[in-house]
Order: structure tokens, then C-alpha cells, then sequence
């Protein structure tokens, strides 16, 4: 069984605060991806990634970065925390398979930013 | 811009009813369309796809209905149960692309 874990289930950080939202995968997958979820505008894709040390934008990078310095690793940094990123963020990850590219979610974090 | 667009947002049906949720896209490079189902605390997983050489992909009482002129999709499920109480994403691919674009969510309730 495919799984993806993540660091916390919930965290309260302050307005400011440096973040960091761990993601690790146990199936040797190439790809990974940092989503997050808000009501009404489902899920919105922030970075990923297709192999170590490589990363690409998603639709809203903007206050977040990435690292992935090992194969099974993908990071999400809130350099400076604001109120507008309190969200539920989720890490993915998927390879290729028959032409069908199924990504495996994590259970998610609920991040509330005061 | 939404690339997908998902309605409704929310449904509410009864026990044994069939429950349909409709998605349309416009680029016509997408070739993969995945329904993840998520249910509450845990992230979204692959309920069923489809590709688009073909107009409809059935697994047991999930069905996918794919009209390709009208670049439309949607989602049956038939004799719907409480335990399909969920939200319901469509999503949109092409080859080449790493990444899926999502729809904005339909939370459907079944009622007993």
C-alpha cells in the first residue's frame, strides 16, 4: 500500500513565524505536490516537483517555497506565516503507470495561522 | 482561471437515489479525467477515470459519462448509500503535464 504521511494533523503558528510542512512518501514515486484546500475553491496546486532538487510553480506559489533534497522528501516552507495562509494543505505524490498518472494524498494539515 | 468547473457544490440526496455531478473543461489537450472522493479528516483518493476515446467507464455503482463535443464529464453514482457521504473532485490532465487541475468540490450528502 502506497502511503504518504505528513508531519502534523494540525498547527497553530503565529503571524510571522517561519513554517515547515514535512511530506514523505514510501513508494519510490517521482513526482510530488503541495496543495492547498479551501472551501469553495477546492484544490489548488502551490509547487511541485518531478525529481530531487527540481520544482515548478503551481497556480499559487506566492509566500511559499519548496525543497526536496531526497527522493522520498517534499517540503513546504511558509517563510513568514500571514493570517491568509490559515488553510488545510496537502502533500501528493504519483508516478506513471499505463498512461494513468493516479496521485496518492496524505491525510493532510491543518494549518491555523493567528 | 479555473480550467475545470465543477457544479454543484453541494447535494444532498436520498438513500437509493442517484447522485450526479457535472464538470466541464476547455482545453482540448486533456486526454485524463480522474474523480478523487475525500472523506472527512483524510485527504482525496482515485474513485475512478476515464479516457476520452471512450464515452463512459463503469465501476460497480460509480459511472463516468464523457462527451467529448461539448468537453463536459460527469459523475453518476447509482443507488446512493450514507457511506458515499463525501466530497466528489473532478480533475483534468494532459500528457506531459505533471500536474492534475481540480474542480472546486461537490459535497454530497446521501440521506437515510
Amino acid at each position: 500500500d502506497v502511503k504518504v504521511t505528513q508531519s502534523s494533523r494540525y498547527l497553530v503558528k503565529r503571524t510571522g513565524e517561519k513554517v515547515f510542512l514535512e511530506c514523505v512518501q514510501d513508494m519510490d514515486h517521482e513526482n510530488m505536490f503541495w496543495y492547498r484546500q479551501d472551501p469553495g475553491l477546492g484544490l489548488r496546486l502551490i509547487y511541485f516537483s518531478y525529481d530531487v532538487k527540481m520544482k515548478e510553480k503551481g497556480d499559487i506559489p506566492e509566500g511559499y517555497s519548496v525543497s526536496r533534497e531526497k527522493k522520498e522528501r517534499f517540503s513546504l516552507i511558509l517563510e513568514s506565516a500571514s493570517t491568509n495562509q490559515t488553510s488545510m494543505y496537502l502533500c501528493a505524490s504519483s508516478f506513471e503507470t499505463g498512461g494513468l498518472r493516479e496521485q496518492y494524498f496524505g491525510p493532510g494539515t491543518r494549518l491555523t495561522v493567528t | 482561471q479555473q480550467q475545470v468547473k465543477q457544479s454543484p457544490q453541494s447535494l444532498i440526496v436520498q438513500k437509493g437515489g442517484i447522485s450526479i455531478i457535472n464538470c466541464a473543461y476547455e482545453n482540448t489537450a486533456f486526454d485524463y479525467f480522474p474523480w478523487y472522493q475525500q472523506f472527512p479528516g483524510k485527504g482525496p483518493a482515485l474513485l475512478i477515470a476515464i479516457r476520452p476515446d471512450v464515452s463512459e467507464k463503469k465501476e460497480g455503482r460509480f459511472t463516468i459519462s464523457f462527451n467529448k463535443s461539448a468537453k463536459q464529464f460527469s459523475l453518476h453514482i447509482m443507488d446512493s448509500q450514507p457511506g458515499d457521504s463525501a466530497t466528489y473532485f473532478c480533475a483534468a490532465e494532459f500528457t506531459g503535464a505533471n500536474n492534475l487541475f481540480f474542480g472546486t468540490g461537490t459535497r454530497l450528502t446521501v440521506i437515510p
